[in-house]
């Protein structure tokens, strides 16, 4: 079984600091996405890579898919209380619609 | 606005009992899922289907049961219900598309389901 394991599992920092989410695995996707999960709501997209080394924006946040397409990293710039939910992983092979999840960060940012 | 709605936002059932957990999306997607969501284990997939009538295993399958035939309805079945399935129930829905790029998954916002 394909596993994602995501690190830090718990993270809480304070409005204006900087944080790095880790998500690793054995095996190579075809692509790899990040979810924002909210209390009471089920995840949202924010962003898939698809190729090794690729790095995306969305705002604040900086989205990176490792050169060998096994490990992804997510990057947040002055993190705001906004910013607070679980981030999920998630990985695909080439040839399935199905996604494996990572085992979740849940970030919570003080004000 | 796209939407993916689940029949319950919380359940209560006693051991032994049959549970049907049901997911509706009005996006025309081919693909659903179900999973479910546990602290520290992320989402892990029960069962997948890419058409109607069509089911495809995912990693946690025992205990559970689906039936879709509808191509908007997808339902998860619990026989019988055991404490063990206590957890949050997530369906999700996506489009068939050759590139993966395109894949996102679109979910509900759960079912908390617990079983005494």
């Amino acid at each position: 079984t394909q596993l994602l394991e995501q690190s830090p599992q718990f993270l809480s920092i304070q409005e204006g600091e900087n944080l790095t989410v880790y998500c690793n695995s054995s095996s190579v996707f075809s692509s790899l996405q990040w979810y924002r999960q909210e209390p009471g709501e089920g995840p949202v997209l924010l962003v898939t890579v698809v190729t090794g080394g690729e790095v995306k924006k969305l705002k604040r946040l900086t989205f990176q898919f490792g050169d060998a397409r096994k490990d992804s990293s997510l990057h947040i710039t002055a993190a705001q209380p906004g910013d607070t939910g679980l981030y999920l992983c998630a990985g695909a092979t080439s040839g399935t619609y199905k996604y494996i999840f990572g085992t979740g960060t849940r970030l919570k940012v003080l004000a | 606005d796209v939407k993916v709605t689940q029949s319950s936002r919380y359940l209560v059932k006693r051991t032994g009992e049959k549970v049907f957990l049901e997911c509706v999306q009005d996006m025309d997607h081919e693909n659903m899922f179900w999973y479910r969501q546990d602290p520290g284990l992320g989402l892990r997939l029960i069962y997948f289907s890419y058409d109607v009538k069509m089911k495809e295993k995912g990693d946690i399958p025992e205990g559970y049961s689906v039936s879709r035939e509808k191509k908007e309805r997808f339902s998860l079945i619990l026989e019988s219900a055991s404490t063990n399935q206590t957890s949050m129930y997530l369906c999700a829905s996506s489009s068939t598309i050759t590139s993966d790029l395109y894949n996102e998954q679109f979910f509900g916002p759960g079912t908390r389901l617990t079983v005494l």
